[in-house]
């Protein structure tokens, strides 16, 4: 059935440095990759996207890119800050059908 | 213009009882989606919209589980005899056609 595998579960990083998550999925008609930020107590909340007709996107310190041929997709955060600290989740959806998440990775950016 | 709400925020139960919950997406939106969120785990989805229509549901879903969206507008979700297992966060999310999901803020539910 529709998986999505996310690692790690955790990362912890020094302030200014680089973050990266990876994400892997198992169907292959998915076409639409979104990333969610989710603070404690909050609600998930959209942080950038990709399509399947792009191979990467960049939203200043924030980038993700996507390999179709081997169904995986990352998530590059640069410079990293304190705020940036949360859960941050990956998500895959091919057209007109639900989003399916992986299961998470806090990050935890150390002054 | 309001996000998409959710009411209650909060919800104690006794295990066997009933409970509802409401959602109400962006008013231009035509599809919502429920999720269910566990600790230190991603959303879990359980059901779409497209307007009033039901299009899918998660095979995981216990037939407790049921989901309304009568006008294509707001949403009910209702838990019937509810077990302890059930005790989770509650997510509605609503998009237009396949513009990108926007979560509420979730409905807790405890079950005692």
């Amino acid at each position: 059935g529709e998986n999505v595998e996310q690692h790690p579960s955790t990362l912890s990083v020094q302030e200014g440095d680089s973050a990266v998550i990876k994400c892997t999925y198992s169907d292959s008609a998915s076409n639409y990759f979104p990333w969610y930020k989710q603070e404690l107590g909050k609600r998930p909340q959209l942080i950038i996207d990709i399509r399947s007709n792009v191979g990467e996107k960049k939203d200043q310190r924030i980038a993700v890119t996507l390999n179709k041929t081997a169904k995986h997709f990352s998530l590059h955060i640069t410079e990293t800050q304190p705020e940036d600290s949360a859960v941050y989740f990956c998500a895959a959806s091919s057209l007109r059908r639900k989003l399916i998440f992986g299961q998470g990775t806090e990050l935890s950016v150390k002054p | 213009d309001t996000g998409v709400s959710q009411d209650p925020r909060h919800k104690i139960t006794k295990r066997g009882q009933n409970v509802t919950f409401r959602c109400d997406p962006i008013s231009e939106h035509n599809r919502l989606y429920w999720y269910r969120q566990t600790l230190g785990q991603g959303p879990e989805f359980l059901t779409y919209f497209q307007n009033e229509a039901q299009l899918e549901k998660s095979r995981l879903l216990s037939d407790r589980f049921s989901a309304e969206r009568p006008k294509g507008s707001f949403s009910t979700l209702e838990i019937q005899r509810t077990e302890q297992g059930d005790s989770a966060m509650y997510l509605c999310a609503s998009s237009f056609q396949n513009s990108p999901l926007h979560f509420g803020n979730g409905t807790r539910l405890t079950v005692t």
